[in-house]
């Protein structure tokens, strides 16, 4: 079954960067676009940044673009969430979503990460 | 961006009742294929959200046939036929037309 573990996630000051990683599992994850999405602590769901199946179209929330960069690596199963210029606004869970085939749907999810911004 | 609009903020609910959730959205989320690009998660307490329903109607795998999506263009509902313990939790709507991705503020369902 389809499997999504994100990792990374930790106490961070502004300023500063960090690295999500989301391992897949259970489909041919090259097929397959793939979604970061967030929750700030008591809100609701913000989506984050989209990429397609071979990593070569990118596109990110408006609040994120520029310091943010969604990438993959296929050979291993790997989705990354590299994040610059943090801000006390970016602590949330951080969650990885599968996308269904064919259009933006977020079919699977995993877990999620907490990153905290924080002096 | 499209604005999606959910009511009611809080449902409460009764076991074996029906319950109802509205999303409106700030365009038409119909495109010329007929598909209304409307999803629908539910993200029960201390969990991640799950997907429902796709596309405005199809539900998700696994997901019981006592939920169901409808509506089309701008104003969607979400129907719990009815309702069980289980189902307590946030529910959610998200346009996925076009980027950037937009979700409703959320209805919390809970049991009275």
């Amino acid at each position: 079954q389809v499997q999504l573990l994100e990792s990374g996630g930790g106490v961070v000051q502004p300023g500063r960067s960090l690295r999500l990683s989301c391992e897949a599992s259970g489909f041919t994850f090259s097929t397959y676009g793939m979604h970061w999405v967030r929750q700030a602590p008591g809100k609701g769901l913000e989506w984050v940044a989209v990429i397609s199946n071979d990593g070569s179209n990118k596109n990110y929330a408006d609040s994120v673009k520029g310091r943010f960069t969604i990438s993959r690596d296929n050979s291993k199963n790997m989705l990354y969430l590299q994040m610059s210029s943090l801000r006390l606004e970016d602590t949330a869970v951080y969650f990885c979503a599968k996308r269904r085939y064919g259009d933006y749907t977020h079919d699977h999810w995993g877990q999620g990460t907490l990153v905290t911004v924080s002096s | 961006d499209i604005v999606m609009i959910q009511s009611p903020l809080s449902l409460p609910v009764t076991p074996g009742e029906p319950a109802s959730i509205s999303c409106r959205s700030g365009q038409s989320l119909l495109r010329g294929n007929a598909y209304n690009y409307l999803d629908w998660y539910l993200q029960k307490p201390g969990q991640s959200p799950q997907l429902l329903i796709y596309m405005g109607s199809n539900r998700a795998s696994g997901v019981p046939d006592r939920f169901s999506g409808s509506g089309s263009g701008t104003d969607f509902t979400l129907k719990i036929s009815r309702v069980e313990a289980e189902d307590v939790g946030v529910y959610y709507c998200m346009q996925t037309l076009e980027i950037p991705l937009t979700f409703g503020g959320g209805t919390k369902v809970e049991i009275k």
